[in-house]
């Protein structure tokens, strides 16, 4: 069965401070995609990064970062030197393989979310 | 603009009067499906649909209903709602293809309150 873990329930930094979330799969499909979502107290859902499960290199986009290693099945979101904006729900996700265009129930499996609070 | 439109956006409603959530995409999407936001649960998958007249059940299907017409729209119906379907509710939709990393967008959001 495949799953999504977030261990860390919620975290709460200062400002400026640097901050990892961490995200664990489990799939046995070896072609997946692994999302993270940034979720405001406004409620929507704000995409952050898709990842395949053939590019392992890390990225980076401004003060986030992302690792992503296969052989411990974890995409890791860091954020550098984080800001009160940056307080949010981060969700972690992972689609489904597709096995042939009759079963591709194409969900999204979530871990269930890190709440990170930014102080200032 | 790409958009996918869910309306109500907050709802009160007492348990036992139905209710339709809408959900509507520009996209011209094939696929659309309902999620529920839950605390500690992060996001499961309610119903999807894979195009017109064609839906399926998701991981938490039981006392919801829905329909697909037409294929920008996706309403998830509440028969009779109850207390335990208070949630967060979010209406996704995105093209098919060989792949699913195809872009997925999700609606803003539906909060309903069963009291």
């Amino acid at each position: 069965a495949q799953k999504v873990t977030q261990a860390q329930t919620e975290i709460s930094v200062v400002e400026k401070e640097d901050v990892t979330l961490d995200c664990v799969y489990e799939t046995r499909d070896t072609t997946y995609y692994l999302f993270w979502y940034k979720q405001p107290p406004s409620g929507e859902l704000v995409f952050l990064i898709r990842r395949n499960s053939f590019d392992e290199q890390n990225e980076i986009s401004g003060r986030y970062s992302w690792n992503f290693q296969k052989s411990t099945s974890s995409f890791n979101f860091t954020i550098t030197a984080s800001q009160v904006v940056d307080s949010a729900v981060y969700f972690c996700a992972l689609s489904e393989a597709q096995r042939g265009r009759s079963s591709n129930t194409g969900k999204l499996i979530f871990g269930q979310g890190t709440t990170l609070q930014v102080k200032p | 603009e790409a958009q996918v439109t869910q309306n109500p956006r907050y709802l009160i409603t007492v348990t036992g009067k139905k209710l339709t959530v809408t959900c509507s995409q520009n996209m011209n999407h094939e696929y659309m499906s309902w999620y529920r936001q839950d605390p500690g649960l992060g996001l499961r998958q309610i119903y999807y649909s894979m195009n017109v007249e064609v839906t399926d059940k998701g991981d938490v299907p039981e006392g919801y209903k829905v329909s697909r017409k037409e294929k920008r729209n996706f309403p998830l119906i509440l028969e009779s709602p109850s207390p335990n379907q208070t949630s967060l509710y979010f209406c996704a939709s995105r093209s098919h293809g060989t792949t699913l990393g195809n872009t997925i967008y999700f609606g803003e959001g539906s909060w309903l309150t069963v009291v």
